[in-house]
């Protein structure tokens, strides 16, 4: 299994540029879920879903949209990137068992510099 | 809402020395606890949990125990390796709806040096 990847490792947009941001992961998880890891702040959660078809806001959603027409792909989207979306990007998956999601894995993050 | 506070560090360490991570949190009811390891250029790595009050999580040496008369889940591993030198995050873990809701610390940045 590669487990969970994501696409590009970096990035640099100018203010107003659009681009998506890869994941994948090929473990059959039901749960994906995208965070923002921060200088001082840890990780926050941006927007998950629970299965193909189904996503729902995280703790900081603006400015970023997901889709999840698949179970393996979970792709977020800016559609006008800010200097304030300038950060580093993981994406996790996780699996259900007896009706509750276990533990997450991490991909290996994507850099985004915004300018 | 649930907290999880832990220093930013960074803690640097000599080989072999003792290594203790703060780490308290708010929560209601009963949370799961974790402890994440992040080396340089990846992405987050589970170290170890614990699910209940007194469980001792334990992993490559390091250990927590989910203290919960002390809402706390220090870190803890009696002689450290460069090997070690990455950032560790403490989390926990609140279920709603049977979906997951991880609250991250921000995370201790541990150096050790040969």
């Amino acid at each position: 299994n590669a487990g969970v990847t994501q696409t590009p490792k970096f990035q640099v947009l100018k203010t107003g540029q659009s681009m998506t941001l890869q994941c994948a992961q090929d473990m059959n998880h039901e749960y994906m879920s995208w965070y923002r890891q921060d200088p001082g702040m840890g990780l926050r959660l941006i927007h998950y879903s629970v299965g193909a078809g189904i996503t729902d806001q995280g703790e900081v959603p603006n400015g970023y949209n997901v889709s999840r027409s698949t179970t393996e792909d979970f792709p977020l989207r800016l559609l006008s990137a800010a200097p304030s979306q300038t950060s580093v990007y993981f994406c996790a998956s996780s699996f259900r068992r007896q009706g509750q999601q276990e533990t997450q894995y991490f991909g290996p993050g994507t850099r985004l510099l915004v300018l | 809402g649930n907290s999880v506070t832990q220093m930013e560090g960074p803690v640097t360490l000599s080989e072999e020395a003792f290594l203790t991570i703060n780490c308290t949190y708010t929560a209601t009811g009963y949370p799961s606890l974790f402890w994440y390891v992040q080396y340089p250029g990846e992405g987050l790595q589970l170290l170890l949990k614990a699910t209940k009050a007194d469980d001792k999580g334990s992993n490559k040496g390091f250990e927590a125990t989910y203290r919960k008369e002390t809402t706390s889940f220090h870190l803890e591993k009696g002689s450290v390796q460069v090997s070690d030198s990455a950032v560790y995050f403490c989390a926990l873990r609140r279920y709603s709806g049977g979906y997951q809701k991880v609250t991250f610390g921000i995370g201790t940045k541990l150096q050790v040096i040969p």
